[in-house]
């Protein structure tokens, strides 16, 4: 079944970018089976929306972070990413990758493969 | 966006029923049938319990429901066992391809 794997920098410093990919296994990247997305967990806190994003590259995020946040899929590496852009220290959390059936809407069905999670954190 | 509003805490005794309110507005919960709802165990990845209100994915026991009215959605776990302790969080669709997260309930079965 699908399995998805984070990995992440674990520390990134105030101001820089904040990169994570995900690898996707055991399923098809290419298919449109699937569409992914990216949740933070702060620590000792609640799950945060980051966004999500199809094959065919319609990506939607949160708007709260839309100005620092770009999503990309690469159906050669088998992998998605995440990229925020001038991190401070309310970036530190837990990040995680997740995925949903591609044929509907992300808010619909909701997202029912999770990967294990990367911490990050953000500090000098 | 404010994130939905979740009581902090929930419990009750094995094989007893408990009732986890997720409240929104009408632009969020009371304006679209797109509620789900997640559990998560300590340091484990969040699973997902509810789509669509009410509806079940495949292997979630039918201990597990939904419901909604007006701008609060709830979710009902009857029948408590051990294994239901764990955070749950509701998200809800808010409109022009945004998703909010409740701030999660702790269930604790005594």
């Amino acid at each position: 079944q699908l399995q998805l794997q984070e990995s992440g920098p674990g520390l990134v410093k105030p101001s820089e970018t904040l990169s994570l990919t995900c690898t996707v296994s055991g399923g098809s990247i290419s298919s449109n089976d699937y569409y992914w997305g990216c949740i933070r967990q702060p620590p000792g806190k609640g799950l945060e929306w980051i966004g999500n994003i199809y094959n065919s590259g319609a990506a939607y995020y949160n708007p709260s972070l839309k100005s620092r946040v770009t999503m990309s899929v690469d159906m050669s590496k088998k992998q998605f990413s995440l990229n925020l852009r001038s991190v401070t220290a309310a970036d530190t959390a837990v990040y995680y990758c997740a995925s949903g059936p591609g044929s509907v809407w992300f808010y619909s069905y909701g997202m029912d493969v999770w990967g294990q999670g990367t911490t990050v954190t953000v500090s000098s | 966006q404010s994130a939905l509003t979740q009581p902090p805490s929930a419990s009750g005794s094995p094989g007893q029923s408990v009732t986890i309110s997720c409240t929104g507005t009408s632009s969020d919960v009371g304006a679209y049938n797109y509620v789900s709802w997640y559990q998560q165990h300590p340091g484990k990845a969040p699973k997902l319990m509810i789509y669509e209100v009410t509806k079940r994915p495949s292997g979630v026991p039918d201990r597990f429901s939904g419901s909604k009215s007006g701008n609060t959605a709830s979710l009902t776990v009857s029948g408590l066992q051990a294994e239901d302790e764990a955070d749950y969080y509701c998200t809800s669709y808010a409109g022009s391809n945004n998703l909010v997260f409740g701030g999660g309930t702790k269930l604790t079965v005594l």
